[in-house]
């Protein structure tokens, strides 16, 4: 299957600076990525959609100018967590649409990056 | 209203059973697609079964199956013959439409414990 990678997989910083996170499809072209939040024991909660070539759509209550999303190639989403504060802090994860073995007629499935983890002192 | 329900926040199972994990949905849509992932605690999210609105049959992936009710709205996961590997956090998905770049909505989970 397609692979997805993010760098870092986790990341330490003192409260006040900015954190910037990778996601890239390395074995194939992603127009479209995802960003997701997971704070512990909780559920993922769609951040933002990630679109090549054009703005980041935000899901209702994320902040664009905080949490900045740069999709500059077909391969590559960039997250970048702005003046970070200790309630940041959370499991970052990427997703992006790609053609599997599977077959699921219309649906792509979407493979998902090991994630990345923020602790924001 | 939640889109996506799992109304089991913890299950044990011993080594070996099966083990049946829930999952109901609401949505207008006649086309979706339900979906379960795996998340161990390295937090890496592992697919294991999609099940098609429009699909006939239950979706059987090794061991793991899904047990869909459409008019029930209800999508459970069956994990037969359960491993100590199995322990994890189970999501259960749904992605709404007929774009394949649709988002998906995910459930608040099911952490499984497997006993040896």
């Amino acid at each position: 299957g397609a692979v997805v990678s993010q760098h870092p997989s986790w990341v330490i910083c003192k409260s006040g600076t900015s954190v910037k996170i990778e996601c890239r499809s390395l074995d194939f072209q992603a127009t479209t990525m995802f960003w997701y939040r997971q704070f512990p024991k909780q559920s993922l909660m769609l951040m933002a959609t990630s679109n090549e070539g054009s703005k980041a759509t935000y899901e209702q209550g994320v902040e664009k100018d905080k949490f900045l999303i740069n999709h500059a190639s077909l391969t590559l989403s960039t997250l970048t967590v702005t003046s970070a504060h200790p309630e940041d802090s959370s499991f970052y994860i990427c997703s992006a649409p790609g053609e599997s073995g599977r077959s699921y007629g219309a649906y792509n499935e979407q493979f998902f990056g090991p994630g990345t983890r923020l602790t924001v002192l | 209203a939640q889109k996506i329900t799992q109304t089991q926040p913890g299950m044990f199972v011993q080594e070996k059973e099966a083990v049946t994990l829930d999952c109901t949905y609401d949505t207008s849509d006649q086309s979706y697609g339900l979906f379960w992932y795996k998340q161990p605690s390295s937090g890496e999210m592992i697919f294991l079964i999609y099940q098609g609105s429009y699909d006939e049959q239950n979706a059987t992936e090794g061991r793991y199956s899904l047990n869909f009710q459409k008019a029930r709205k209800s999508a459970n996961l069956v994990i037969s013959a359960s491993q100590l590997g199995d322990s994890a956090m189970y999501f259960c998905a749904m992605r709404e439409g007929t774009s394949g770049y649709s988002t998906l909505t995910f459930g608040k989970g099911t952490m499984l414990l497997v006993s040896p």
